[in-house]
């Protein structure tokens, strides 16, 4: 039960657009179109922000956006503010004996 | 308003048991697939376990199977998780979280979690 492979930080300015990857296998992120993303605030509970690969939760703004290709899926947030520094953590579903697998973490610093 | 409110968690020591709840309010318990995911301090998520919503179908993390019990009680709206014969790196914040389904399949998705509660694992 391999995590996925996840950058541990990725930065960005106010404003600017950033992409944090999610690197798997043909046994997980790239035989389903089931990878979700979530968001963690310190101390916080994580909360879903893309489930399906690119659907968006109710709520969640469309600056959040997310794909698939192969074997990685991408989570892209545009116009970064403030509020979105934080770690994101990539899932996937894995098949039933596995069940799900999540990525190693990518802490996101809003410079 | 969903809501996932975990306790039982503790200080207990290597090899001991503890047993962890999580009570649900605020929608239809019985319908929904559960899971237990663990945070190790300072480290990412791990799922742990899945139980689905009749208790037919229960699977485990390797790190855990044949340690950790799965199980709920609809009646009471409530989600258990037995932790036997724990170890160091057992210690970590275990969240319950609820998976969504869609025409009774799983979505394989969690989209809410509770706050969340702390197992520290020492002598």
């Amino acid at each position: 039960q391999s995590a996925l492979t996840q950058p541990a930080s990725v930065s960005g300015s106010p404003g600017q657009s950033i992409t944090i990857s999610c690197t798997g296998t043909s046994s997980d992120v790239g035989s389903y179109n089931l990878v979700s993303w979530y968001q963690q605030h310190p101390g916080k509970a994580p909360k879903l922000m893309i489930y399906e690969v690119s659907k968006r939760p109710s709520g969640v703004s469309n600056r959040f956006s997310g794909s698939k290709s192969g074997n990685t899926a991408s989570l892209t947030i545009s116009g970064l503010q403030a509020e979105d520094e934080a770690d994101y953590y990539c899932c996937s579903y894995a098949g039933s004996s596995t069940y799900v697998v999540f990525g190693g973490g990518t802490k996101l610093t809003v410079l | 308003e969903v809501q996932l409110v975990e306790s039982g968690g503790g200080l207990v020591q290597p090899g001991g048991s503890l047993r962890l709840s999580c009570a649900a309010s605020g929608f239809t318990f019985s319908s929904y697939s559960m899971n237990w995911v663990r945070q190790a301090p300072g480290k990412g998520l791990e799922w742990v376990s899945y139980i689905s919503s009749s208790s037919s179908t229960i699977y485990y993390a390797d790190s855990v199977k044949g340690r950790f019990t799965i199980s709920r009680d609809n009646a009471k709206n409530s989600l258990y998780l037995q932790m036997n014969s724990l170890r160091d790196e057992d210690t970590a914040v275990y969240y319950c979280a609820r998976e969504n389904f869609w025409s009774g399949v799983n979505l394989y998705y969690f989209d809410y979690w509770g706050q969340g509660t702390l197992v520290t694992v020492s002598s």
